[in-house]
């Protein structure tokens, strides 16, 4: 079983339509991170976890909703999403939010917004 | 201004070359943590390695080696004998003392492509 996954792996949705993306570790780390890789991007940090609070919000769009109902799992609710939300929307986690803490990533939703 | 910088966009080398990934970083912390993650076809970024500030030594693990410059504010990743199994996207990352959230920052990234 693997650290980190992700469902779904791919996901095509309408811009009116409603999602979630799904993270569930299984390391037993107290901190989950939300990232964006789009193409001849960086890699954008969208939100932060710590022990289930949010700690970290980097100015991203309110159609993106995130929920840490507990340390294991971590959820991206989408609505309204327009063409240039399509990205590879990647979960990670850490054991804490100390400094040089190593983070381990899931394989990532491939999200195409049409 | 970027604080981690990779300018190599795409490298394309045939297998059993040597090849080196560059990365350039800037922070005015003396305390601070530089990692390598590899990123292959299947999308998850894999964790390779990582170097605090006040360890500059050359690190090799196989046919990898890291060599860490304060000097040049340099950490540069050279894999030896490279391999098709190589191909990916690497990523170079820092992770700062200063700011207080210890997220790493990650470069764009430099995509290695090993033909057989």
């Amino acid at each position: 079983e693997t650290g980190v996954t992700q469902t779904p792996r791919h996901l095509v949705m309408g811009m009116t339509n409603k999602k979630s993306l799904k993270c569930e570790q299984h390391l037993g780390h107290n901190a989950m991170y939300w990232y964006k890789q789009s193409a001849k991007k960086p890699l954008e940090l969208m939100f932060v976890y710590s022990l289930e609070e949010r700690v970290e919000n980097n100015s991203v769009p309110s159609r993106f909703s995130p929920e840490c109902p507990n340390s294991s799992h971590l959820f991206l609710h989408l609505h309204t999403l327009q063409p240039e939300d399509s990205a590879l929307y990647l979960c990670a986690s850490s054991q804490g939010q100390v400094l040089g803490e190593k983070l381990f990533f899931g394989s990532g939703t491939q999200l195409s917004v049409l | 201004a970027q604080k981690v910088t990779q300018a190599q966009t795409e490298i394309s080398v045939v297998e059993k070359e040597d090849v080196t990934l560059d990365c350039v970083y800037e922070t005015r912390d003396t305390t601070y943590y530089l990692f390598w993650y590899k990123q292959p076809p299947s999308g998850e970024l894999v964790f390779l390695i990582r170097r605090n500030s006040f360890d500059e030594q050359n690190e090799i693990s196989g046919r990898y080696s890291w060599n860490f410059q304060k000097s040049t504010s340099s950490f540069n990743f050279t894999i030896t004998a490279s391999q098709v199994v190589d191909s990916a996207v690497y990523f170079c990352a820092l992770s700062e003392a200063s700011g207080g959230s210890y997220i790493p920052t990650f470069g764009r990234g430099t995509s290695l492509i090993v033909h057989p």
